[in-house]
């Protein structure tokens, strides 16, 4: 069965100092990846998306940058956090569906909660 | 920029249906409407989709209208736990790979 892994979980980091986010996945391959971030009480706004190994397209100009090393392994990161930077942040993944073959829906993982002090 | 509307909040008593809109007017033929749910602190989890029939599973009937614009996520005996924010997206199933926006969704608040 497919898995997805998200760490760490929780984070706390001073304003300035750099980040990195993991997400792997497991039991499927070439998936499409996908980081999502959410402010407390907001949506879910879409940051990267992959459909390969480094293939990365941006969705909102910021601080923040994807990398996609291996074909389940996406990573979040950023050289210098920003406040604004805080939130919940969601890896997700999805393939494309063969007639009858799966449901096409996102799974996600558990998300890792950033605060930025 | 997500391509479905949703109503920011509803309320629904404990044991009654929750109806739960979805404006999704410039949907292209070949994409889906799917619909999630996150509980707070957590990752949303997949409900159910649909691409222009009704569909219903253990957890929620989809309704989608004939001209696709619109659809309502009806879940039909409401309880405590369905509390949530419920999310609507479309997507294509094939061809070459999209990106999948979310809107604000809906905050469903199912009361006693």
């Amino acid at each position: 069965s497919q898995t997805i892994h998200q760490w760490p979980a929780t984070l706390v980091q001073p304003v300035g100092s750099p980040l990195s986010l993991e997400c792997t996945v497991e039991g499927t391959s070439n998936p499409n990846l996908y980081w999502y971030r959410q402010a407390a009480g907001r949506g879910l706004q879409l940051l990267f998306y992959s459909v390969g190994i480094g293939q990365i397209s941006s969705e909102v100009p910021q601080n923040l940058s994807a990398s996609r090393p291996q074909d389940r392994q996406f990573i979040l990161s950023s050289k210098k956090l920003l406040l604004s930077d805080s939130g919940f942040y969601l890896c997700a993944w999805t393939t494309w569906v063969a007639r009858g073959a799966n449901t096409g829906e996102l799974f996600f993982g558990e998300g890792s909660r950033l605060t930025v002090l | 920029d997500a391509k479905t509307t949703q109503p920011t909040s509803m309320d629904c008593a404990e044991g009654r249906a929750a109806n739960l809109p979805c404006n999704h007017s410039t949907i292209s033929g070949n994409e889906y409407v799917y619909w999630y749910r996150q509980i707070h602190s957590q990752g949303p989890q997949y409900i159910i989709h649909g691409l222009k029939n009704n569909e219903t599973n253990e957890m929620a009937s989809l309704i989608i209208t004939e001209d696709r614009k619109s659809s309502t996520l009806i879940l039909p005996h409401a309880t405590l736990r369905d509390t949530a924010v419920y999310y609507c997206i479309v997507r294509p199933l094939t061809g070459t790979a999209s990106k999948l926006t979310f809107g604000t969704g809906t905050r469903l608040q199912v009361t006693l």
